[in-house]
């Protein structure tokens, strides 16, 4: 059974950058069927989609986050990554890594399956 | 983007009860392409619904997912204790995805 674990610092400070690591564990982050994504929830809030990113190296990123996202990959360790830079307090969240499956091509449309646990960023001096 | 819009924000009910939640789109979504999600307190999200009407692997068949166009519907039939919790939708029929701000299913 595919799990997924999200690991990196709890706490960043302001403007600095927040770097977390998701690792794929009971199937191949190689398959050819699949993406991996991002998604946060801020404390009491809804989800937001960050970006997704394909075995190759291929990322799609949240249009309202793109200029501060790098998302990427590692096969030989199966993790991929998220990089979010000149982080605020809004950006507090609990960030969620999952498994995407897209739809449409060559639209960047996809639903998450599964989840891993999240780990709870806070932005905060 | 495609704003989610969710009600009731909460619904009381008790366990045995039939549960129904409403997703309704600023936009038509695409080939009806909208998933439904269950969230308890400190857990992720599980997929239940996908393709407005598919269900996930594993999901009962109590829950069951209907709707087209701007309006959608997650039902649960008879509401068992482990299922009061957060309910989510999502809209990936246009960029960017978007998600629903989510209705609580809490028990009376």
């Amino acid at each position: 059974q595919l799990q997924m674990q999200e690991s990196g610092p709890g706490l960043v400070k302001p403007s600095e950058t927040l770097s977390l690591t998701c690792t794929v564990s009971g199937g191949s982050i190689n398959s050819s069927n699949y993406y991996w994504g991002w998604i946060r929830q801020p404390p009491g809030k809804g989800l937001e989609w960050i970006g997704s990113i394909y075995y190759s190296g291929i990322t799609y990123y949240n249009p309202s986050l793109q200029s501060r996202v790098t998302i990427s990959v590692d096969t030989s360790k199966s993790q991929f990554s998220l990089k979010l830079s000149s982080v605020t307090a809004a950006d507090t969240a609990v960030y969620f890594c999952a498994r995407a499956v897209r739809v449409i091509v060559p639209a960047p449309l996809f639903w998450f399956d599964p989840w891993g646990q999240g780990t709870l960023v806070t932005v905060s001096s | 983007e495609i704003v989610l819009t969710q009600s009731p924000g909460t619904l009381s009910l008790s366990p045995g009860e039939r549960a129904t939640l409403s997703c309704r789109a600023s936009q038509s979504v695409s080939n009806n392409y909208l998933a439904w999600y269950q969230q308890k307190p400190g857990q992720a999200p599980r997929l239940l619904i996908y393709d407005a009407s598919s269900r996930a692997t594993g999901i009962p068949d109590r829950f069951s997912g209907s709707g087209s166009g701007t309006d959608f519907t997650l039902t649960i039939s008879r509401l068992g204790p482990e299922d009061f919790a957060m309910y989510y939708c999502q809209q990936y029929g246009s960029s960017p995805q978007t998600f629903g701000q989510g209705t609580k299913v809490e028990i009376k």
